[in-house]
């Protein structure tokens, strides 16, 4: 079946690097997406990685992809207080046009 | 380039009522999907469309239903209003399948 899991919160001082994890079962997932949801607002898209890599990075923003174990984790590093939000994963295969989301990370920031 | 927009983005509803929810998407984006966003239940994926046609549904019952128009522009519309919709809804776009998706900021739905 298709789950997506994630911790449901995380505080962590300004500075520090933040990870966030997620754990999927669909072993067929293409995609795999974070996003980054602030009070009254939708979803932004903060970066996303194809199943056949292992690791990418975007300035503050390191992903890492454990396809064996069907985990997924998002390092934000130097968090911000305006990094403070509901962070969630999602995934997606090819051909379904259906996204998975998983339940969402709050991330809490604490100057 | 203008994002995913949702009209209207607040609305408020009694029990037995319909809505109609619209959302237009990034010009050239032809995918649109739509979500229920609640406390309880997290990001629900209701439908998606392409090209007019729904090509995936969520597991929600049949009183929601929707549609996509030539323009790419989608609504979905929501029969028997009950306490339980209540919630965000969330349109999304995206330029191909699989691809990234972009959202609207959401109707927020009250049903009282």
């Amino acid at each position: 079946g298709e789950d997506v899991e994630q911790s449901l919160f995380l505080s962590v001082r300004e500075g520090d690097s933040s990870v966030i994890n997620c754990t999927y079962t669909d072993s067929s997932s293409t995609y795999l997406y974070w996003y980054k949801q602030e009070p009254g607002a939708g979803l932004q898209l903060l970066t996303y990685i194809f199943s056949n890599m292992d690791m990418k990075q975007d300035q503050r923003l390191t992903v890492l992809l454990n396809k064996k174990d069907k985990h997924l984790s998002l390092r934000i590093a130097d968090t911000q207080t305006g990094d403070s939000a509901i962070y969630f994963c999602a995934e997606t295969t090819s051909g379904t046009y259906k996204y998975i989301f998983g339940t969402g990370t709050r991330l809490k920031v604490l100057a | 380039k203008a994002g995913v927009t949702q009209t209207p983005r607040y609305l408020i509803k009694t029990r037995g009522q319909q809505v109609t929810l619209s959302c237009s998407p990034i010009s050239g984006h032809r995918s649109v999907s739509w979500y229920q966003q609640t406390p309880g239940q997290g990001l629900q994926f209701l439908f998606e469309y392409f090209s007019e046609t729904q090509r995936n549904k969520g597991n929600f019952p049949g009183r929601f239903s929707g549609r996509q128009f030539s323009n790419s522009r989608s609504e979905m519309n929501v029969s028997t209003l009950e306490l339980g919709d209540s919630a965000l809804y969330l349109c999304a776009s995206s330029l191909k399948a699989s691809g990234e998706q972009f959202f609207g900021p959401g109707t927020r739905l009250t049903v009282l």
